[in-house]
């Protein structure tokens, strides 16, 4: 079935140095939609940025990702860290229904 | 306004008795869900419905139940609950049939057994 790995459980870094969160999926289907969302603290989940376009870069609110379906990949980047990027961030994945299957998340902790 | 309002916004409950959260959604969103959230394990789909008076098993909907009475009503019922089933629990809503793809999730209930 459908899956969605996100190897770093927790992600500690300085401020403002570069951000990398890793999101791989498995899925037959050729035309995925892959999703990030960021839950701050004590808030709940909400849409950061999504893509279904292969090698296009999507960008909001300082962060990017590039769907790479050749490495089924959907990694998250941003320059600088801030204090303030500090939240639990879910890659998601919808493949051929109405269904987002979530990876098990990442925690990132920015340091002063 | 908040589109998507859960309640209570914290319980505890004893073991074995019955638990009923509750969702509402001013979205006029088709899909609604519940999620539980535990560390470790990201957000897993217990129920799901897309229309009134109709819900769906996710993919852990084992020791729980579901009620859409209204598009914009979504309950989760746990007839007896368990130590197990504490967790932080949310409700979203979307509309995928119409293109859209965000989910829109709630501010979440947190449930403590005991």
């Amino acid at each position: 079935g459908d899956s969605v790995t996100q190897t770093e459980g927790l992600v500690t870094l300085t401020e403002g140095l570069p951000v990398m969160l890793n999101c791989t999926y498995q899925t037959i289907y050729s035309n995925p939609f892959l999703f990030w969302y960021v839950q701050h603290l004590n808030e709940s989940p909400r849409l950061l940025l999504k893509s279904f376009t292969d090698n296009k870069r999507t960008e909001h609110q300082g962060f990017h990702a590039t769907l790479h379906k050749s490495s089924s990949s959907f990694h998250l980047q941003k320059s600088s860290a801030q204090l303030s990027d500090s939240a639990l961030y879910y890659c998601a994945l919808r493949a051929g229904s109405w269904q987002l299957i979530f990876g098990s998340g990442t925690q990132l902790t920015v340091m002063p | 306004e908040a589109a998507v309002t859960q309640s209570p916004r914290s319980k505890v409950a004893v073991t074995g008795g019955k638990v009923t959260l509750s969702c509402h959604q001013t979205n006029n969103h088709d899909y609604m869900y519940w999620y539980r959230q535990d560390t470790g394990h990201g957000l897993r789909l217990i129920h799901y419905s897309y229309v009134a008076d109709s819900t769906e098993k996710g993919d852990i909907p084992d020791g729980y139940k579901a009620s859409r009475p209204s598009q914009e009503n979504f309950s989760l019922i746990l007839e007896l609950a368990s130590l197990s089933q504490t967790a932080v629990y949310f409700c979203a809503s979307s509309d995928p049939g119409t293109g859209g793809d965000e989910q829109y999730f709630g501010p979440g209930t947190r449930l403590t057994v005991l």
